[in-house]
């Protein structure tokens, strides 16, 4: 039972460099997640799906963009990565419903700029 | 912007002592949940507490939602090196799964 599924798990690219990170998971859930974890700073979401084909902003989404063409998968894209955008990335998934969205998460995604 | 605020965001402490981490916040949500962390690894849920002034206990672990479903606080009685790592508060309003900036403790044999 694999989960949740993030891929690369380490990265490192120059200033400017564009770059995909790539989110799978196999529980058949409707929510999907990109938050980036810095230190202090707890986890803060980037962007989030509430199903195939739709995407949302979250707290910080400047610099980022998302989609979800399959139920299963979310990509989080860089354009142009800059320096602050070193961090580790982690994403999630749940099922749908606000009481009780109980989130699955990947191993994370390390990711330097330099 | 519904925010969740934690304190304290460090905890530093002997194996056999009891410890509380705050999660506040100026909104009303209608569940909180605390997750934990290890190094290298995402989150695990631990916990979702649903009903105004609900406390749910796992283990050592006791976890109490405010009456007015504002605050949420996590009690360890006891603590052990194991209980070592990042505690996080989350909520979903409208499915927007925000957190908190995190507690991290650490339990000293």
């Amino acid at each position: 039972n694999a989960g949740v599924t993030q891929t690369p798990k380490f990265r490192v690219l120059k200033t400017g460099q564009s770059m995909t990170l790539l989110c799978a998971q196999d529980m058949n859930h409707e929510y999907m997640y990109w938050y980036r974890q810095d230190p202090g700073m707890g986890l803060r979401l980037i962007h989030y799906s509430v199903g195939e084909g739709t995407t949302a902003k979250g707290e910080v989404p400047d610099g980022y963009n998302v989609s979800r063409l399959k139920k299963q998968n979310f990509l989080l894209g860089l354009e142009s990565a800059a320096p602050s955008q070193t961090s580790v990335y982690f994403c999630a998934s749940s099922y749908a419903g606000a009481k009780k969205t109980e989130a699955f998460f990947g191993q994370g995604t390390r990711l330097t700029v330099v | 912007t519904q925010l969740l605020e934690q304190s304290p965001q460090f905890l530093s402490i002997q194996e056999g002592e009891n410890l509380t981490v705050y999660c506040n916040s100026s909104s009303v949500f209608s569940s909180l949940q605390w997750y934990r962390q290890e190094p290298g690894e995402g989150p695990v849920l631990l916990v979702t507490v649903v009903t105004g002034g609900e406390v749910k206990k796992l283990k050592r672990l006791t976890f109490q939602f405010g009456d007015a479903r504002k605050d949420s606080s996590l009690h360890i009685t006891a603590a052990q090196p194991g209980d070592t790592g990042l505690y996080l508060c989350a909520g979903a309003p409208g499915g927007k799964l925000i957190f908190g900036q995190g507690t991290e403790l650490s339990v000293k044999p």
